[in-house]
């Protein structure tokens, strides 16, 4: 059974600093792996799709990394902002023929001005 | 174009009753998504429809249901509520799938409080 963990649960940073979230997974058999961001009481944004064929992915100040034989992934944010505030969630599309798309229960952000 | 559009926003129902949620997928897609989020369990898969087909579920049991129409808006049906149904419960609609590696577009989601 895939198991997802993201850590840390809570993130406080200064505006203008580089940070890094952690996600990992128990089988590396994965298809594929999603960073989505959530603002609250709002649903998810996707922000990154990491083939698992692909090691990184980069969109704008937002890196993404795979490294599916230590079941691992990060996503880098670069000069963080107010407006990067919300809660980040990695989830694992895995399974075979019984696939699902398995989450992590997510990062909450707040980048203070 | 437009986002995927689930209705209602809000909703209130007591134990025993039941409930269907409503999502519109971006035109041209052919996949729903469903998912249940909890504070307690965080985000868990509920099924995938695509093309009308239940293409697979996640592990609930068989009172959540859900269906696909030909223009591939999709239901969910929560028969026989219990309080620990209350939850936020997301759709999302992607033009291959979960299967083909494609990104979600989720809606703003539905939110059930149970009574």
């Amino acid at each position: 059974k895939q198991e997802v963990t993201q850590i840390p649960a809570a993130l406080s940073v200064p505006e203008g600093e580089n940070l890094v979230l952690n996600c990992s997974f128990t089988d590396s058999a994965i298809y594929n792996l999603q960073w989505f961001r959530q603002d609250p009481g709002k649903g998810l944004t996707s922000l990154l799709l990491i083939q698992s064929s692909q090691r990184e992915q980069t969109s704008g100040r937002l890196n993404a990394s795979l490294d599916k034989s230590s079941g691992r992934s990060t996503l880098y944010i670069a000069a963080s902002q107010p407006g990067d505030s919300a809660t980040y969630l990695c989830a694992v599309f895995s399974g075979g023929s019984n696939y699902k798309l398995t989450f992590g229960k997510g990062t909450l952000l707040t980048v203070n001005p | 174009k437009a986002g995927v559009t689930q209705t209602p926003r809000y909703l209130i129902k007591t134990r025993g009753q039941q409930v269907t949620l409503s999502c519109s997928p971006i035109s041209g897609h052919r996949s729903v998504s469903w998912y249940q989020q909890t504070p307690g369990q965080g985000l868990q898969f509920l099924f995938e429809y695509f093309s009308e087909t239940q293409r697979n579920k996640g592990n609930f049991p068989g009172r959540f249901s859900g269906r696909q129409f030909s223009n591939s808006r999709s239901e969910m049906n929560v028969s026989t509520l219990e309080l620990g149904d209350s939850a936020l419960y997301l759709c999302a609609s992607s033009l291959l799938g979960l299967s083909g590696a494609n990104v979600l577009t989720f809606g703003a989601g539905s939110r059930l409080t149970v009574l």
